[in-house]
């Protein structure tokens, strides 16, 4: 079946200019999160979701920063004013439910702030 | 601070030459284990999931055990399709959701 998916794959864009990353999870998974991968770094988690509410935000980095989820699908990661320290992988996975299962992961979106 | 620290860095081996990786993990207290395999330019692709202490899972070459304060990935004769980064991440049983905090990886190079 299809995996996650996420849109574009790659975006180059200038500090200051807003984006907008998408996420489209596993059919019928309720779980959503959103991670980013810098360079040389491991995987940071920024913010969850279960359904279309978010009970935890606490790895989003700044105001900037902000996601929603609609229908119980679709996630939108937007960050405003981006800040050249946004240039990373930013990776979203699903998961059937929230407790122990597994997340997939789609193949992230490869931002760069110039 | 919960952490999770991966070693070696990098790992090259021959095809064939057995080894492991090592993840250690010092956490509040920990819900899961899990092991990802991350090709280049992908994201990240389970591979298990351990739960206790003693637990061991295998698939193909790949075995994971897990103690209380680290879990190993044991790769038996690897291929050079074997070659990926592998990562560990620790699920904690406080907070809701899921979430992964994620070690920094052992990037695996086999070579004929």
């Amino acid at each position: 079946g299809a995996g996650v998916s996420q849109s574009p794959s790659n975006k180059v864009t200038e500090k200051g200019k807003d984006v907008e990353l998408r996420c489209d999870p596993i059919s019928g998974h309720t779980a959503l999160y959103w991670y980013r991968q810098r360079l040389g770094q491991g995987l940071e988690f920024l913010i969850y979701f279960q359904g279309n509410s978010a009970p935890d935000k606490s790895g989003l980095p700044s105001d900037r920063f902000s996601a929603e989820r609609t229908g119980e699908s679709v996630s939108t990661l937007t960050i405003q004013r981006t800040q050249q320290e946004d240039s990373a992988v930013y990776l979203c996975a699903s998961s059937q439910l929230t407790s122990t299962d597994t997340q997939y992961f789609g193949p992230g979106t490869r931002l760069t702030v110039l | 601070e919960d952490q999770v620290t991966q070693s070696p860095e990098a790992l090259r081996l021959q095809e064939g030459e057995s080894s492991s990786l090592n993840c250690s993990y010092t956490v509040s207290g920990l819900r899961g284990l899990f092991w990802y395999r991350q090709d280049p330019g992908k994201g990240p692709e389970f591979l298990f999931t351990l739960y206790s202490a003693g637990e061991e899972k295998e698939k193909e070459r790949l075995k994971a055990t897990l103690t209380k304060k680290e879990s190993f990935l044991h790769i038996t004769a690897p291929k050079p399709e074997d070659s990926a980064t592998y990562l560990c991440a620790a699920s904690l049983l406080t907070g809701g959701g899921n979430k992964l905090t994620f070690g920094t990886g052992t990037q695996l190079k086999v070579e004929l």
